[in-house]
């Protein structure tokens, strides 16, 4: 019941260019979207979220996109730095819901 | 900065045994999770917890498994007879409201069930 989506499980990108990560999602419940970020040996850091009653939301270099028509979400992170290179997780709760259903990442390398 | 903290952070146990893990939330916060990462596997909820009790818990979250909170600051994820499928890194997370606004993830225990 993979309910979260992240199809790309690498992405690799110059330092100073923008990467993009994508998100897909299959309930339509879903109102509330988090992007996490996670080192090695290091639990998931919250990074950036979305209501679903926005389509966009930006907090410095990042920046969520949400399409709900197509159940698609994107991080932007621009411009990229070695230091952004992590596991990005894409995560989504149903309103009023205690819990939060986790992609399966997708693994960031920024090249210097 | 205040941080969620687990402890130990890597619990090797044999198959039938009981563990206990450990996690100091932030002491703010209200609301308490646990997850787990199988090796290679996306995050899975287990359990919420809130005002003493279990708010929500998934499938994973069988007999098998219990939360305590048994004092103001220590919340504990007992797994009562490990099988060797609970090998997983396991986050301790906690909120200060509902909905999972910016929960605070711990470091992670990794349980080995040997």
């Amino acid at each position: 019941d993979q309910q979260v989506k992240q199809n790309s499980p690498s992405l690799s990108v110059q330092e100073g260019r923008i990467s993009i990560l994508n998100c897909d999602y299959t309930n339509s419940m879903f109102d509330y979207f988090l992007w996490y970020k996670k080192y090695p040996a290091e639990g998931p850091t919250f990074l950036i979220s979305i209501s679903s009653i926005k389509d966009k939301n930006e907090d410095g270099r990042f920046t969520v996109f949400l399409n709900k028509s197509a159940k698609h979400l994107s991080l932007h992170i621009v411009p990229s730095q070695p230091g952004d290179s992590a596991v990005y997780f894409c995560a989504a709760s149903e309103a009023g819901a205690n819990n939060l259903f986790f992609g399966t990442g997708t693994r960031l390398t920024v090249i210097p | 900065e205040p941080e969620v903290t687990q402890t130990p952070s890597h619990q090797v146990t044999q198959m039938g045994q009981e563990v206990i893990l450990r996690c100091v939330p932030i002491s703010n916060h209200l609301y308490f999770y646990w997850y787990r990462q199988i090796l290679g596997q996306k995050v899975e909820f287990l359990v919420s917890f809130y005002n003493n009790e279990i708010s929500e818990k998934s499938e994973i979250f069988d007999d098998q498994f219990s939360v305590e909170r048994p004092d103001g600051s220590n919340f504990t994820l007992k797994i009562r007879s490990t099988k060797l499928e609970d090998s997983a890194m396991y986050f301790c997370a906690s909120s200060q409201d509902r909905g999972l606004t910016e929960a605070f993830f711990g470091q992670g225990t990794r349980l080995t069930v040997v």
